[in-house]
């Protein structure tokens, strides 16, 4: 398995302000995605982060909006700025690490965010 | 792009019946469907999967079908117990989960006593 330590846990937040969400992971990992989960529905994926290079985003989710750090095999980080109460969701990162067998994906355990 | 439906959205059985839930998807070079299991407030945990290789796969009370032709696959849940209550979700993915996955909408099972 792998042990992936996400946080904050939660946060309330003023609209307009950008927060960053942190993940590492016990082992390293060539890519980690970051999901996005809204009340009652299913995951959507964000961007994916590698390390050395810039994230690959997903249609309809952009740079400017959600900027992604990656300086190493263990973390990420991911921003949501200048926010809007549509951005209060539940905010994920996810892994496949080799030493699991790089087949199954292991999730954080979430952000959950509100933007009032 | 890959995308991924699921049916149904609710499923409520009694206790000791039997849950299917369906999924198709439209990328025809994907070729691994995991399932997950959400419960309320906490993450995502695969309880199974499948490769594109194999049509069916068991792990105790839980199984999962593939029809790589039709692009179908099928999560089945027999002799369910209260605890098996949650949010389940199929995805698809090209190689594992070292890819993106997408996910299917997601299907409440409730487990009547």
């Amino acid at each position: 398995s792998a042990v992936i330590s996400q946080k904050p846990s939660r946060d309330i937040c003023q609209r307009g302000t950008s927060l960053t969400i942190q993940c590492q992971v016990d082992s390293q990992v060539t890519m980690m995605f970051w999901y996005r989960q809204q009340p009652g529905q299913s995951l959507t994926l964000i961007a994916t982060a590698n390390q050395g290079s810039e994230a690959t985003y997903e249609s309809g989710f952009v740079i400017d909006k959600f900027p992604i750090s990656r300086p190493n095999l263990t973390f990420s980080t991911l921003t949501v700025s200048n926010m809007s109460p549509e951005d209060s969701s539940i905010y994920l990162c996810s892994v496949a690490p080799r030493s699991a067998g790089g087949t199954e994906a292991f999730f954080g355990q979430g952000t959950r965010l509100t933007v009032v | 792009g890959e995308n991924v439906e699921q049916h149904p959205s609710t499923l409520s059985v009694q206790e000791g019946d039997s849950a299917v839930i369906k999924c198709t998807y439209s990328d025809s070079a994907s070729n691994y469907f995991p399932w997950y299991k959400q419960e309320l407030g906490k993450r995502p945990q695969l309880i199974i999967d499948i490769r594109s290789n194999v049509g069916e796969k068991k792990d105790q009370r839980i199984a999962v079908t593939l029809n790589k032709t039709a692009k179908h696959f099928s999560l089945h849940i027999t002799e369910t117990q209260p605890e098996d209550s949650a949010v389940y979700f199929c995805a698809a993915s090209l190689t594992g989960g070292g890819n993106k996955l997408t996910f299917g909408t997601g299907t409440q099972l409730k487990v009547e006593l």
